[in-house]
């Protein structure tokens, strides 16, 4: 079975300019999470769609945003970007089943954004 | 709110040794917990996970076992290599069933 994969895997922007990230999950699963990773504050939680919903989302301001589509990929786009979004964008596929307990999350590789 | 705690990095140690990460969580009701390890450039991947107390979860000689009373998930291994080189990462999932991590520990292994 084909893992959870991420495109672009590196991305370089300046700031004002806005970026897509694309994320495919494994086949089958319906729920998609996105993650912000800095060496500074680590791991985050952005938001998660299940089914083409935003279901949960974290603390980042509103220039973060994402849909998902029928097919389960999902993608993120972050608008006016600014030097502290540069980071690893990781995404998490998970069967979406709410508090199951054989319920993992499975992650990409990551697209690594660097704004200049 | 929820929060994960890690022993600060980097740990360092010579193959063969004994690998203990100690890991803690504060968390209403009782979440799952994982361990999941990231190596350089790459994303995560995950390594064990429990999902009730007193649970072990286990993988590639790695075990821990989830202990509600100390609220603990210490990773521990008997033998490490120096391919288990990586950054390791504690993460409890929680009521609304996002990851929560803890800040990372690096492991490095010298032959």
């Amino acid at each position: 079975k084909a893992g959870v994969t991420q495109t672009p895997r590196y991305l370089i922007k300046t700031r004002g300019q806005q970026v897509t990230l694309s994320c495919s999950p494994i086949s089958g699963h319906r729920s998609v999470s996105w993650y912000q990773q800095t060496p500074g504050q680590g791991l985050q939680f952005l938001f998660e769609y299940f089914s083409e919903t935003q279901r949960n989302k974290g603390n980042f301001p509103g220039r973060f945003s994402g849909r998902q589509f029928s097919n389960s990929r999902s993608e993120m786009n972050v608008s006016t970007l600014e030097l502290g979004d540069s980071a690893l964008y990781l995404c998490a596929s998970s069967s979406g089943q709410l508090g199951g307990s054989t319920d993992t999350q499975y992650f990409g590789p990551g697209t690594r954004l660097t704004v200049l | 709110g929820d929060s994960v705690t890690q022993m600060e990095g980097p740990v360092t140690l010579s193959e063969e040794a004994f690998l203990t990460i100690n890991c803690t969580y504060t968390a209403t009701g009782y979440p799952s917990l994982f361990w999941y390890v990231q190596y350089p450039g790459e994303g995560l991947q995950l390594l064990l996970k429990a999902t009730k107390a007193d649970d072990k979860g286990s993988n590639k000689g790695f075990e821990a076992t989830y202990r509600k009373e100390t609220t603990s998930f210490h990773l521990e291994k008997g033998s490490v290599q120096v391919s288990d080189s990586a950054v390791y990462f504690c993460a409890l999932r929680d009521n609304t069933d996002k990851l929560i991590f803890g800040t990372g520990t690096r492991l490095q292994v010298f032959p």
